[in-house]
């Protein structure tokens, strides 16, 4: 079946401009989370979305970014004013439920900032 | 909040020799704890995941890891490794409780390296 589908796959853009990524989880997939990978780090938590809960937006590192998710389908990532330091790979994850259901991860967005 | 430590950044190990990617949690209760592989120039995927069930749990590719609560470890292993191993490794621990049930925290990664 399809997977984690992200668009687009990159994304070159001026600084100061305002970007827009999607996610599309895999059908039936209740949890959807957002990372952020910048080069040679780890996986950093940006925000999680499960069912109907209010999202979990602890990791969102600045209110230049925010994220919306309608019901259990397709989420959207916005960062406003866009800064160097936002360059990195956003990757997407969806799963069945929260906790021990594991994620599955889309080819991520490669966000560049000039 | 959950957090995850790998030791050592990057690990180098020769074919067929023995691979040991350390991960340790901060958690007071046990946690769900996940292994995933990033293969070069592709997206990351299960390895295996522990569940608070058998605290030695195996995985795709002859990779293995066992839950030690005592030692709050989850180190991952596999006795001999092969040059298609060569990737990073990232161990993640997920929130059991609270307002942040659900929510996957993962460590920095460890790059493993193979020789012939």
């Amino acid at each position: 079946g399809a997977g984690v589908s992200q668009s687009p796959s990159n994304k070159v853009t001026e600084k100061g401009k305002d970007v827009e990524l999607r996610c599309d989880p895999i059908s039936g997939h209740t949890a959807l989370y957002w990372y952020r990978q910048r080069l040679g780090q780890g996986l950093e938590f940006l925000i999680y979305f499960q069912g109907n809960s209010a999202p979990d937006k602890s990791g969102l590192p600045s209110d230049r970014f925010s994220a919306e998710r309608t019901g259990e389908s397709v989420s959207t990532l916005t960062i406003q004013r866009t800064q160097q330091e936002d360059s990195a790979v956003y990757l997407c994850a969806s799963s069945l439920a929260a906790g021990s259901s594991p994620l599955h991860f889309g080819n991520g967005t490669r966000l560049t900032v000039t | 909040a959950q957090s995850v430590t790998q030791l050592g950044s990057h690990v180098s190990v020769s074919e067929g020799a023995l691979v040991l990617l350390r991960c340790n949690y901060s958690s007071s209760v046990p946690p769900y704890l996940f292994w995933y592989v990033q293969y070069p120039n592709q997206g990351l995927q299960l390895l295996l995941k522990y569940t608070s069930a058998a605290t030695l749990v195996k995985g795709i590719n002859g990779f293995e890891a066992e839950f030690k609560k005592s030692e709050t470890s989850f180190h991952l292993t596999k006795p001999s490794a092969h040059m298609s191993d060569a990737a990073e490794y990232f161990c993640a621990v997920s929130d059991v409780g609270g307002t942040s049930y659900g929510k996957l925290t993962f460590g920095q990664g460890t790059i493993l390296t193979v020789h012939p």
